[in-house]
């Protein structure tokens, strides 16, 4: 069936970092790709989306890229800010339902 | 714009009690989402509407497990009897539907503690 698998975290980072969080997916047909977030107490929040090969979503400072030929949607972000820490998600939605990867919890280092 | 509203924020209660999770999904959006978040399972599709009808109960761990949706403005999750294995915190989210696929609006959650 369908999935998405994304790096185990917790990723730790210093404040004005690099963020790079890994997601791949397995699909049959072609999905639309998005990155959640979730603050602590929070339900999950729409981060960006893409619904076709080579679109780049972007929020926040927050960019990814729908990778059609690695199945990989990876979220970047330039600078990452202590209000940045949270989990993230990443998903799909297959025509049929939005599935989740597990999540990655990010902490930010002030 | 409200957003989705689950009630209660908090409920506990004592094993092989009956309880019942509430959510008003965001006016208009025509698909409702149940899902159950973990540490150990992470988050959990349960149940899905499309306009008020279930869709896909798959997710349903066991017949102790129950939902409804009325009509476009609510819906419930029943458990009964309730067991500590059910403890989590239970998401209502929904959807506008086509023109927006895959976009879900989550409610705040119920974090629910079965002793």
């Amino acid at each position: 069936g369908d999935s998405v698998t994304q790096m185990e975290g917790p990723v730790t980072l210093s404040e004005e970092a690099f963020l790079t969080i890994n997601c791949t997916y397995t699909a049959t047909g072609y999905p639309s790709l998005f990155w959640y977030v979730q603050y602590p107490g929070e339900g999950l929040q729409l981060l960006l989306k893409a619904t076709k090969a080579d679109d780049k979503g972007s929020n926040k400072g927050f960019e990814a890229t729908y990778r059609k030929e690695t199945t990989s949607f990876h979220l970047e972000k330039g600078s990452v800010q202590v209000s940045d820490s949270a989990v993230y998600f990443c998903a799909l939605w297959n025509g049929d339902k939005i599935i989740f990867g597990k999540g990655t919890r990010l902490h930010i280092l002030p | 714009d409200a957003g989705v509203i689950q009630s209660p924020r908090h409920e506990v209660t004592e094993m092989g009690q009956e309880v019942t999770l509430r959510c008003k999904p965001i006016s208009g959006h025509n698909s409702l989402f149940w899902y159950r978040q973990t540490m150990m399972r992470g988050l959990e599709l349960l149940i899905y509407f499309n306009n008020n009808v279930p869709i896909d109960d798959s997710g349903m761990p066991e017949d102790r497990f129950s939902a409804k949706m009325p009509n476009a403005s609510f819906s419930t999750l029943k458990i009964q009897p309730s067991e500590p294995r059910d403890s989590a915190v239970y998401f209502c989210a929904s959807s506008p539907g086509p023109s927006r696929v895959g976009e879900a609006f989550f409610g705040q959650g119920t974090r629910l503690t079965v002793v």
